[in-house]
């Protein structure tokens, strides 16, 4: 079974500061995506950022970049230079090649709170 | 057009009542999908639809009725809801199958059952 572990359930950062979110996953496939997404208080859910496994440069969006170590099944976000509008829920996801739909797997998640 | 609407964006009912929600996209996705999400929990995916097709049925119970219309369109037929079934309801849509197509998720429904 294919699992996706966020750890910390909670965290907190300062204004212009970085923030580094953890993100395990547990997989015997060998092709999939991972993915963050952003869940702002009270609005839609949007996508941050994508990684596909057989790519080993990490994917960069801007302020948001990821740290992907695919033998250790990590995935972490770094956010940079935070912002007031990055206070959200922020969820890793997984989706292997093998399956027949577009079915995410979805850690627990962490809520981010951004102070000022 | 690369927005996903939901209607409507609360929804109070009561356990005897019949209510509906809806879905909409413009994107020309024929992929389309049904989610429950609990407060501070992650999506949990109740239906998936393909082409007008029901795909997937994550053994959601017969109280909640999915309905695709159209290919811009998606329903979720409610009757006699339990309390627990009080949640965010996400509507998403993709280009297709696979998983190159990245999911647009809608606003969602706030559902609340008394």
């Amino acid at each position: 079974a294919q699992t996706v572990t966020q750890s910390q359930p909670e965290m907190s950062v300062q204004e212009a500061e970085t923030v580094t979110l953890s993100c395990t996953y547990d997989t015997s496939e060998n092709n999939y995506y991972l993915f963050w997404y952003k869940q702002p208080p009270s609005r839609q859910m949007i996508l941050v950022i994508r990684q596909e496994a057989y790519k080993q440069q990490n994917a960069t969006e801007n302020r948001f970049s990821v740290n992907f170590q695919k033998a250790a099944k990590s995935f972490s976000l770094k956010i940079s230079d935070s912002q007031l509008g990055d206070t959200a829920m922020y969820f890793c996801a997984f989706i292997s090649y093998g399956g027949a739909t577009n079915k995410l797997i979805f850690g627990t998640g962490t809520l981010l709170a951004v102070q000022p | 057009d690369t927005e996903v609407t939901q209607t409507p964006k609360h929804l109070v009912m009561g356990m005897t009542n019949k209510k509906s929600l809806k879905c909409e996209q413009h994107m020309g996705h024929r992929a389309m999908y049904w989610y429950k999400q609990k407060a501070k929990k992650p999506p949990e995916l109740m239906f998936v639809y393909s082409y007008e097709k029901l795909s997937i049925n994550e053994s959601v119970p017969s109280r909640f009725s999915p309905e695709c219309p159209n290919s811009s369109l998606l329903n979720l037929h409610l009757h006699a809801l339990q309390p627990e079934d009080s949640a965010l309801y996400l509507c998403a849509s993709s280009q297709g199958f696979g998983v190159y197509n990245e999911q647009f998720f809608g606003p969602g429904t706030r559902l609340t059952v008394l």
